[in-house]
């Protein structure tokens, strides 16, 4: 079983829709939790830390659930600048990231 | 704020090669990271500097990798000899020591082909 699963995708979808994207990780130890966005044969970049709490960036909603090791990340009003990878990435404080393959969205006009 | 650098961007070489690959991370950072991505793979760790000690260098695949840090600053990743298999994209990424250690900022990576 891999550390961190993603839905490959791709994703595509129409300008301004509302798309969801779901990750699962296997160890329970896991103390933090990101998603990373990477385009196409460029480096991955922090799109925001994810807490037990859910947070909020804008259009960008992330969510975790520690109890069923599942985090989420929601993304209203689509543009097409939102088009890359998203990956899921869990680790254990100070040490390496563990990333999943990625899911990629493609939005369209 | 200067980013993470790397260098170089693209590297071709034949099987049996050498070659080294540098990365300069985030000014101040202590904490410095290698990671590769092999086609069709997820992106694996491969080690961890703290400042120029090894923290832990579990995810390098064999002894034909070699990575230094010098001073604490840049860190060099060294392929001898290089072997098909090899060929990936080597990203660098660097974390403060204290302040939200736990976010690493990745440098543009190298595109190494082995032939």
């Amino acid at each position: 079983r891999k550390e961190v699963e993603q839905d490959p995708g791709p994703f595509n979808v129409p300008e301004g829709a509302t798309v969801a994207f779901n990750c699962t990780y296997s160890n329970s130890a896991s103390q933090s939790f990101f998603w990373y966005r990477q385009d196409c044969r460029k480096e991955p970049k922090l799109l925001m830390s994810v807490y037990s709490s859910g947070n909020e960036d804008g259009r960008f909603t992330a969510q975790l659930n520690r109890a069923s090791q599942y985090i989420s990340l929601l993304i209203r009003d689509s543009k097409l600048s939102d088009s890359a990878t998203y990956l899921c990435v869990v680790n254990q404080a100070g040490t390496a990231l563990i990333f999943g393959k990625g899911t990629t969205l493609s939005v369209s006009s | 704020e200067a980013g993470v650098t790397q260098f170089p961007s693209h590297s071709v070489i034949e099987k049996g090669q050498t070659v080294t690959l540098r990365c300069d991370p985030i000014s101040g950072h202590d904490n410095l990271y290698w990671y590769r991505r092999v086609m069709g793979k997820e992106i694996k760790f491969l080690l961890h500097f703290v400042k120029e000690s090894k923290q832990d260098e579990s995810g390098m695949p064999n002894n034909r990798f070699l990575a230094e840090r010098t001073g604490g600053t840049y860190s060099t990743l060294k392929v001898q000899p290089a072997e098909l298999e090899d060929s990936g994209v080597y990203f660098c990424a660097s974390s403060s020591l204290t302040d939200r250690a736990y976010e690493q900022y990745f440098g543009p990576g190298t595109r190494l082909t082995v032939t």
